[in-house]
């Protein structure tokens, strides 16, 4: 059990465009879901927090309105990378976990790349 | 605010070799720490947790770590690694803040060369 999948796994998106990338926990209810980007080489930094039906919360220097998080459900959050530019390219992984739990289970990843 | 930081960034050991990786972490009210494994080309999994009790935890694959509160730090141990073990490994643990928020360390890549 415990199963997250991102989708897509990997995007191609042009600069200037924007892209979204789904999370959805399978087999268990996702209270809370985080959003974290992974530079190459290097660890995991949180990006923001994503509670179902309120907004999230944004690490500092994270811009809201660039990467808009929505949590409609308690399977499914979405990240969009609005009006993306190359310095966007990155790998966006999610995970999700359950109530009161601090035990997270993380999606496969999505490898983002703005040409 | 938590910060977690593991000592070695690259390790590179021989197949049977016994591997320990070192992790500390700042905030000393937590006392849930994880380890996460990374194979090369898939996601993150949960290798071992301590939550409470037996501060010596077995995981999966042959890997325990040790919680010692005392030392802010829950290195992760293998007696005898196998070239499969070739992955980067992630220490984390949550924060003084609510909101069950993981900090997680800068990562071990670990390399087993056959």
């Amino acid at each position: 059990g415990a199963v997250v999948s991102q989708h897509p796994s990997w995007v191609i998106c042009k600069s200037g465009t924007s892209v979204k990338i789904e999370c959805r926990s399978l087999d268990f209810q996702a209270t809370t879901m985080f959003w974290y980007r992974q530079f190459p080489k290097q660890s995991l930094m949180l990006m923001a927090t994503s509670n179902e039906g309120s907004k999230a919360t944004y690490e500092q220097g994270v811009e809201k309105d660039k990467f808009l998080i929505n949590h409609a459900s308690l399977t499914l959050s979405t990240l969009t990378v609005t009006s993306a530019h190359p310095e966007d390219s990155s790998f966006y992984i999610c995970s999700a976990r359950r109530q009161a739990s601090y035990e997270q289970y993380f999606g496969p990843g999505t490898r983002l790349t703005v040409t | 605010a938590q910060s977690v930081s593991q000592h070695n960034h690259h390790v590179i050991l021989s197949e049977a070799a016994s591997l320990e990786l070192g992790c500390n972490y700042s905030y000393g009210g937590t006392v849930n720490l994880f380890w996460y494994v990374q194979y090369p080309g898939q996601h993150l999994q949960l290798l071992l947790k301590y939550f409470s009790g037996d501060p010596l935890v077995k995981g999966i694959k042959g890997f325990e770590a040790e919680f010692i509160k005392s030392k802010f730090s829950f290195n992760l141990r293998k007696p005898s690694v196998q070239w499969s073990d070739t992955a980067e490994y992630f220490c984390a643990a949550p924060g003084a803040a609510a909101g069950n928020k993981l900090t997680f360390g800068g990562g071990t890549r670990v390399l087993v060369k056959p």
